[in-house]
C-alpha cells in the first residue's frame, strides 16, 4: 500500500450534471478526511469519519454534497446539480485513529464544472 | 484572529536557506503541521511538531515554536530548485478532533 489514493484524478461536468469522487485511505487508517480547495487558498475542511461514522460536516458541505464510507474502508464524496463555484480540487486525507492524528493527503480530484 | 496566516511568497538563491514563517490562532492547538504541495499535486506531509517543544529538527529541516506569539517557521538549509512548491501551515486546534486548519500558503521559488 503505498498511500491514499483517489479517482478519477480529473473530471469535467456541465452544470446540472452529478459528479462522484473515490478515496482509498491507507489501510488500517480509521479516519478518513475530505478537504476542497480552490485556486489559491488553502484548503478547507468538509467533513470527515471515524470507521463508517461521519463524525462532523462543515457549513461549507452544501445539501448538494453527500459522503458516505459504508465499510469503514474506502469513501465517495457526491456532488448533485453541480454548479461552476463547485469547481475546485477535492483532497482525501487519512490518519491513523491515534492521538497524534497525523493526515496524509491523496493526488486529489482536479473538478471543472462548465 | 480566525485565520492561520502565512507571507504569500518567498524567492531565494539556491544553496541559501529559506524560512517561512506562519501565524496560527489556537494557543491550545496540539499539534502543528508542514506540508508541501507541488502543482497540481497533492499535499505531502513534511513535518509537525508538538506543541510542548520548542524546535524540531528533521535533516535539513528545523521548525521553530514560539507559543507565546503563536508563531511557527519552517527553515530548509542548502534550498533547492526541488524545494520550489507552495509550503502550508496547518494546525490542529485543541476543540475540533482532528480536522486541519491551514493558511494560505507560502509559493517558494529558488533560483539557479
Amino acid at each position: 500500500d503505498t498511500g491514499v489514493s483517489q479517482n478519477p484524478r480529473h473530471k469535467i461536468t456541465k452544470r446540472g450534471q452529478n459528479v462522484t469522487f473515490r478515496c482509498d485511505p491507507i489501510s488500517e487508517h480509521n479516519r478518513l478526511y475530505w478537504y476542497r480547495q480552490t485556486l489559491g487558498q488553502g484548503p478547507e475542511f468538509l467533513t470527515y469519519f471515524q470507521n463508517e461514522a461521519q463524525l462532523e460536516k462543515s457549513r461549507l458541505l452544501s445539501d448538494r454534497f453527500s459522503a458516505e464510507r459504508p465499510k469503514g474502508s474506502f469513501s465517495t464524496l457526491e456532488i448533485q446539480r453541480t454548479e461552476q463555484g463547485d469547481s475546485a480540487m477535492y483532497l482525501c486525507a487519512s490518519s491513523p485513529g491515534t492521538t497524534q492524528e497525523t493526515q496524509y493527503f491523496g493526488p486529489g480530484t482536479r473538478l471543472l464544472v462548465l | 484572529g480566525e485565520d492561520v496566516e502565512q507571507s504569500l511568497f518567498l524567492s531565494v538563491r539556491e544553496g541559501d536557506s529559506s524560512v517561512i514563517n506562519c501565524t496560527y490562532t489556537d494557543s491550545s492547538s496540539t499539534y502543528l503541521y508542514w506540508y508541501k504541495q507541488e502543482p497540481g499535486a497533492g499535499l505531502q506531509l513534511l513535518t509537525y511538531i508538538f506543541s510542548n517543544m520548542d524546535m524540531k529538527q528533521d535533516q535539513r529541516l528545523t521548525v521553530l515554536l514560539n507559543k507565546k506569539d503563536k508563531h511557527l517557521s519552517l527553515r530548509i538549509a542548502d534550498t533547492q530548485t526541488g524545494d520550489s512548491a507552495i509550503y502550508f501551515c496547518a494546525e490542529i486546534r485543541g476543540s475540533t478532533l482532528g480536522r486541519l486548519y491551514f493558511g494560505r500558503g507560502t509559493q517558494l521559488t529558488v533560483w539557479p
